[in-house]
Parts: C-alpha cells; sequence; structure tokens
C-alpha cells in the first residue's frame, strides 16, 4: 500500500529565508504526487501536483516543488518565506490503485517568524 | 468560484446523540469523500462515494454512515456519537480521477461531543 512521510512536525524560518517542507512516498511505480496548505479553521487548499513532466513544479503562492525518484522525495519548496505562509501543510500521494484515493501525510506545520 | 460547503463551522453534541454532517457541492463532481482531522494523526478517510446511492467504506468508517441521494450532496452521520468523535472533519469532492486539480476541500465542522 502507498505510504506518505512527512518527518517533520514543525518547521520553523525566519520571513524572507528560503523555506522546505519534507515529503517522501514508498508507493511503486510512477505516483501522483499533490501538496496542499490549510490555513487555520479552514479546509485544504490545492498547491500544487506531479503527475508527470518536470521534475520541478510550480504552484501557487510562489511555491515550487521537486520530485526526485531516486530519493522517493517531493520536498514543497519556496525561496523567500513570508509570515503569511505561516499554515499546516499536507504531501499526498494519489497513485492509482484503481480509486486515486489518495494518502495523506500527517502534515507539518510550518512557522515563519518576522 | 466553486465550492464544497459544509454546513455547519462548529458544532457541540451529546453523547448518544444522531448527529448528521452536511456537505454540497456546486461542481457537478462525481466523487465525494468524508475525513477527519486529528492533530498527529493527519486526515483518515471515513466514506466516500463515487456516484448517487452509492458508497465505499474508508480506513475508519465504524461508527458512522453515510448518505447520498443527490450528486451535489454527502451526508455523514454519526449514529450515537461519543466522545472519541470530537474532532474536525472535512468534506472534498473530485472529478473522477480526480488527478487534475487534486481535490476540493470545505472549511470543515469542529465537532464537539460532551
Amino acid at each position: 500500500a502507498q505510504s506518505v512521510a512527512q518527518p517533520e512536525d514543525q518547521v520553523n524560518v525566519a520571513e524572507g529565508n528560503p523555506l522546505t517542507v519534507k515529503c517522501t512516498y514508498s508507493v511503486s511505480g510512477n505516483p501522483y504526487l499533490f501538496w496542499y496548505v490549510q490555513y487555520p479553521n479552514r479546509g485544504l487548499q490545492f498547491l500544487l501536483k506531479y503527475i508527470t513532466g518536470d521534475n520541478l513544479v510550480k504552484g501557487s503562492y510562489g511555491f515550487e516543488a521537486e520530485f526526485n525518484k531516486s530519493q522517493t522525495s517531493f520536498h514543497l519548496k519556496k525561496p523567500s518565506a513570508l509570515v503569511s505562509d505561516s499554515a499546516l501543510y499536507f504531501c499526498a500521494d494519489q497513485t492509482s490503485g484503481g480509486s486515486y484515493i489518495p494518502t495523506f501525510g500527517r502534515g507539518t506545520s510550518l512557522i515563519v517568524h518576522p | 468560484d466553486v465550492k464544497v460547503t459544509q454546513s455547519s463551522r462548529y458544532l457541540v453534541k451529546r453523547t448518544g446523540e444522531k448527529v448528521f454532517l452536511e456537505c454540497v457541492q456546486d461542481m457537478d463532481h462525481e466523487n465525494m469523500f468524508w475525513y477527519r482531522q486529528d492533530p498527529g494523526l493527519g486526515l483518515r478517510l471515513i466514506y466516500f462515494s463515487y456516484d448517487v446511492k452509492m458508497k465505499e467504506k474508508g480506513d475508519i468508517p465504524e461508527g458512522y454512515s453515510v448518505s447520498r441521494e443527490k450528486k451535489e450532496r454527502f451526508s455523514l452521520i454519526l449514529e450515537s456519537a461519543s466522545t472519541n468523535q470530537t474532532s474536525m472533519y472535512l468534506c472534498a469532492s473530485s472529478l473522477p480521477g480526480g488527478t487534475s486539480r487534486g481535490y476540493t476541500f470545505g472549511s470543515g465542522t469542529r465537532l464537539t461531543v460532551v
């Protein structure tokens, strides 16, 4: 069965510094990988996805993610963090098992300090 | 703007009550889902539906049931609420396959069972 790991419960970064939120996956074959963001008391919002093609995927709000097949990783990145980026971030693997039901990581809380 | 609407943001119910959580989407999506979100556990799938009047169990269906009488509406039912069902409940919808824009989530219902 597919699984997704987010090894950090929390990431702290100063405003203006680059940020990375880590995600690794375990599915064999070609994964369908997503990042979602959740602001306080809100549902999840789609940020970006990797299905196929270029390993560097650009998404909403200046975020990007790099797919690395050899390391089975899909880390979320942003060159310059904003305080407003502070939120909960979820990685998801939506690889087909016939159902495309996503498996979510546990989430990583990103805190950007002024 | 496309939407998934959950009828209540906050709900407080007593142990043993029958609780209905309602979700409506206006995107003509075939797939609808109910998740619960708990700190440190991420999102766990309760039930999902691929079409009207059909339902499939997710990872944690015990204590819950669902109803989908119309394409746009997917209801989660707690037959006899218990304190361990205190949680954030998230509804989501998607097109078949769900890969184009991932899933669209509602804002969530925070349920407290006392």
